[in-house]
């Protein structure tokens, strides 16, 4: 079973800066087959990125990602009010998939 | 408008069973694999369970295999989780979600999620 680190834990930023989440995986992700997912208290987990990089629909353009093998990036350009969040990583290359224990991040 | 609505929640003794259901409209439903995944409170996300659009194979978490069981009711665009011999450690928000791309695979992307209901395991 593929696990998944992600860091920091938590990042704490100002509106209006740039936010870079990482996400290692303790074996290859095979085809990339990692995604990105923003939660808010109270509420259901979003879909961001799926295949490492591609933006689901309707995702604003300040969230990006990278990342293949074992290392991922999430990058918010510029984190907006609504942003502050946690935020998951998931592979599913292999069964089981499984996800990253997440990174908040909130306001400073 | 694509839609999950989980019901069935509730409290529940160790050892007692529940039944989660959940409702899916606005896209074909038999076109997409499904699952179930658990939030314990103030943890993190977990992978339970996932079906086949047409219902034929069925993939559980081993914290899990053996005492729940997933299946679908495709005419009535239905999901459901039978679990059986709960546990404290199974209390939980349980949200199902729909495989992004396919339809025979539901290890893949979640790009729909209900809203989640919650188990809760206690005497």
């Amino acid at each position: 079973e593929i696990v998944l680190t992600q860091s920091p834990g938590t990042l704490s930023l100002s509106p209006g800066e740039r936010a870079t989440l990482s996400c290692r995986a303790s074996q290859s992700v095979s085809s990339n087959s990692l995604a990105w997912y923003q939660q808010k208290p109270g509420q259901a987990p979003r879909l961001l990125i799926y295949g490492a990089s591609s933006r689901n629909t309707g995702i604003p353009d300040r969230f990006s990602a990278s990342g293949s093998g074992t290392d991922f990036t999430l990058t918010i350009s510029r984190l907006e009010p609504e942003d502050f969040a946690v935020y998951y990583c998931q592979h599913y290359g292999s069964s089981p998939g499984t996800f990253g224990p997440g990174t908040k991040v909130d306001i400073k | 408008e694509v839609q999950l609505v989980e019901s069935g929640g509730g409290l529940v003794q160790p050892g007692g069973s529940l039944r989660l259901s959940c409702a899916a409209s606005g896209f074909s439903f038999t076109s997409y694999a499904m699952n179930w995944v658990r939030q314990a409170p103030g943890k993190g996300l977990e992978w339970v369970s996932g079906i086949r659009g047409s219902g034929g194979m069925t993939y559980y978490a081993d914290s899990v295999k053996g005492r729940f069981t997933i299946s679908r009711d495709n005419s009535k665009n239905t999901l459901h989780l039978q679990m059986n011999s709960l546990r404290a450690e199974d209390t939980a928000v349980y949200y199902c979600a729909k495989a992004l791309r396919y339809s025979i695979n539901p290890n893949d992307a979640f790009d729909i999620w209900g809203q989640g209901t919650m188990v809760t395991v206690s005497s």
